[in-house]
């Protein structure tokens, strides 16, 4: 079955530093992969996805995750942090476009002043 | 309005009450989840429909039942709530034909069971 690991269930960063936010996926054959905003006390607001087409995926906000199938990782990242980007990330798979997204556990991104 | 939409967003409800979370969407899509939050646990699917005739569990539907009204409206029943149902349940939509375009969330149900 597919599963998604995202390392580190908190990681802060100073305002204007990279962010990256890790991800590492399990699956038999080539995922759907997904890259999920959750701001307080709202729902989960897509921020990216990966559906088999280009590598380098860029998403809203100025994020962006690239596909490494060799290191089966899907790892979120953006040049420079904003206050408002403290939230919870969720890094999602699918088998296929009509399988069911598995999310992961989610990583709390704290942004420092 | 929202495309999909929870109610209520808050609820406290003794434990062996029953209790229903509704939600609808006007997105048109076919496919609807529930989900359900927990810190540190990420979301865990209850249940699934991919129409209005199919019904699916999910990886803890224990406890839980749906109902799926109609393509626009899917409810969660807890027949006999218990504390450790205490979560945020998220309903998320899909459009059959491009699930691989991610879901679409509502808002969320924060239920506590006392």
């Amino acid at each position: 079955a597919q599963s998604v690991t995202q390392l580190g269930s908190h990681v802060s960063v100073s305002e204007g530093a990279l962010v990256l936010l890790r991800c590492n996926y399990s699956s038999s054959v080539p995922p759907y992969l997904f890259w999920y905003v959750q701001y307080p006390n709202q729902g989960l607001q897509l921020l990216l996805k990966y559906t088999s087409a280009a590598t380098l995926v860029k998403g809203i906000n100025g994020f962006e995750a690239e596909f490494k199938k060799s290191e089966t990782s899907f790892h979120l990242t953006k040049p420079s942090a904003h206050m408002s980007d403290a939230a919870e990330y969720f890094c999602a798979v699918s088998m296929n476009r009509d399988d069911k997204i598995i999310f992961g556990k989610g990583t709390r991104l704290h942004i420092l002043p | 309005d929202a495309d999909v939409t929870q109610t209520p967003r808050n609820r406290i409800t003794k434990t062996g009450k029953r209790i229903m979370l509704e939600c609808s969407q006007t997105k048109g899509h076919d496919r609807m989840y529930w989900y359900r939050q927990d810190p540190g646990l990420g979301l865990r699917l209850i249940y699934y429909s991919f129409d209005v005739k199919d019904i699916n569990k999910g990886e803890i539907s224990d406890g839980y039942s749906v109902s799926r009204q109609a393509q626009a409206k899917f409810s969660l029943s807890l027949e006999s709530a218990i504390p450790n149902q205490t979560a945020l349940y998220f309903c998320a939509t899909s459009d059959a034909g491009q699930a691989n375009y991610g879901y679409t969330f509502g808002s969320g149900t924060r239920l506590t069971v006392v």
